[in-house]
């Protein structure tokens, strides 16, 4: 149980497009989901999190009308890079939260390349 | 602001050795603290977590300790195996179920 999948696993678009990632979670309803993003060679740096029904609370020097986060339904969440830069190359990783545990569940990682 | 650190950053074993990674938190008000592995290019396999109330977690060849009051915890793997080369990282859960993590320790596990 507690799989997450994200989509599409990876990525390559121009500079100056939008792209958008999807987490879900298969086989339980998540109450909160998170997005990491991790750099080659660095460790994973939380970017927002986001609670069903509401707006995502977003982690210091992230532009949040860059990075755009709906959380539409317990078991989907996806984020838009919007008028995406050869900077914003990266991997990014969704991870599913159950309150009770305390506990998140991580997706696959989705790799992007903006040309 | 919570920091997490590894150490070392990157260690090379040969096979059958048992070996120890370490994780140093200076926050010590966590929830808990979870050991993961990643390979490259890949996600997050979560290894072991352990709660605050917990000393220490074991699966397998892996144990994992946790000194809350220090601000530390290490990752003991038994007789290691090629196939444990990846990067292991430690992150503790505070406030809010988020997770800070460290900067994780890139095994190698040679023949």
């Amino acid at each position: 149980g507690a799989v997450v999948s994200q989509h599409p696993s990876w990525v390559i678009c121009k500079s100056g497009t939008s792209v958008k990632i999807e987490c879900r979670s298969l086989d339980f309803q998540a109450t909160t989901m998170f997005w990491y993003r991790q750099f080659p060679k660095q460790s994973l740096m939380l970017m927002a999190t986001s609670n069903e029904g509401s707006k995502a609370t977003y982690e210091q020097g992230v532009e949040k009308d860059k990075f755009l986060i709906n959380h539409a339904s317990l078991t989907l969440s996806t984020l838009t890079v919007t008028s995406a830069h050869p900077e914003d190359s990266s991997f990014y990783i969704c991870s599913a939260g159950l309150a009770a545990y305390n506990e998140q569940f991580f997706g696959p990682g989705t790799r992007l390349t903006v040309l | 602001k919570q920091e997490v650190t590894q150490i070392p950053a990157a260690l090379s074993v040969p096979e059958g050795e048992n070996l120890v990674l370490n994780c140093s938190f200076t926050d010590s008000a966590i929830y808990n603290l979870q050991w993961f592995r990643q390979d490259p290019g890949k996600g997050l396999t979560s290894l072991l977590l352990i709660q605050s109330s917990q000393r220490e977690q074991t699966s397998g060849r892996l144990n994992a300790s946790l000194d809350k009051s220090s601000g530390r915890s290490t990752l003991y793997i038994a007789a290691s195996q090629p196939g444990d080369s990846a990067t292991y990282l430690c992150a503790v859960s505070g406030t809010a179920s988020k997770l800070t993590f460290g900067t994780g320790t890139r095994l190698q596990v040679t023949l």
